[in-house]
């Protein structure tokens, strides 16, 4: 199993224009999430999916969307990047909370510069 | 507004040393407490997790110390080794929704031989 892989692992936009990070696992994990990560703010919770055609927002959602088509892909999308978007990003997956102990599985993160 | 406040926010420890990270927590409704860590490069994987209706959990050298009524909790890395050194972050959730999880900021750790 390759787990949860996010492409890119790299990128850098100009302000104002869009993109998709892609994050997809193989582990059928019912629940996925994004998280940005931050010097000295740790990781703050952007949106999740507890299921396929199910999101939520967590708290930093502005600025953001997600969609989820299937049980393995939760892209997340800038439309109109800005500069308080540059961060590192993290794509997680769990089990159902009704069955595990809560363990989030992340990815190794995509680095997004925006200028 | 910090849920979940960690600290210190760095930390160095000599091999052999214990290594203490402490982290306080406002919301009483959170009753899951998981450490992760991350190294440089990587995303953060589960260490360590405890549930309240224990006052401590040891996994080998690794161990969380839990005081319910402080709203306190602190991971202890005892023989601390330089393979230890990372960046920890506790974090807390509801047993109802353990997938929501508040992070602390991070301690980054350097164990120096």
């Amino acid at each position: 199993n390759a787990g949860v892989t996010q492409t890119p692992k790299f990128q850098v936009l100009k302000t104002g224009q869009s993109m998709t990070l892609q994050c997809a696992q193989d582990m059928n994990h019912e629940y996925m999430s994004w998280y940005r990560q931050d010097p000295g703010m740790g990781l703050r919770l952007i949106h999740y999916s507890v299921g396929a055609g199910i999101t939520d927002q967590g708290e930093v959602p502005n600025g953001y969307n997600v969609s989820r088509s299937t049980t393995e892909d939760f892209p997340l999308r800038l439309l109109s990047a800005a500069p308080s978007q540059t961060s590192v990003y993290f794509c997680a997956s769990s089990y159902s909370r009704r069955e595990h102990t809560g363990e989030l599985f992340f990815g190794e993160g995509s680095r997004l510069t925006v200028l | 507004q910090q849920q979940v406040k960690q600290s210190p926010q760095s930390l160095i420890v000599q091999k052999g040393g214990i290594s203490i990270i402490n982290c306080a927590y406002e919301n009483t409704a959170f009753d899951y407490f998981p450490w992760y860590q991350q190294f440089p490069g990587k995303g953060p994987a589960l260490l360590i997790a405890i549930r309240p209706d224990v006052s401590e959990k040891k996994e080998g050298r690794f161990t969380i110390s839990f005081n319910k009524s402080a709203k306190q909790f602190s991971l202890h890395i005892m023989d601390s080794q330089p393979g230890d050194s990372a960046t920890y972050f506790c974090a807390a959730a509801s047993l109802y929704n353990t997938d929501k999880l508040i992070f602390g900021t991070g301690t980054r750790l350097q164990v120096f031989p």
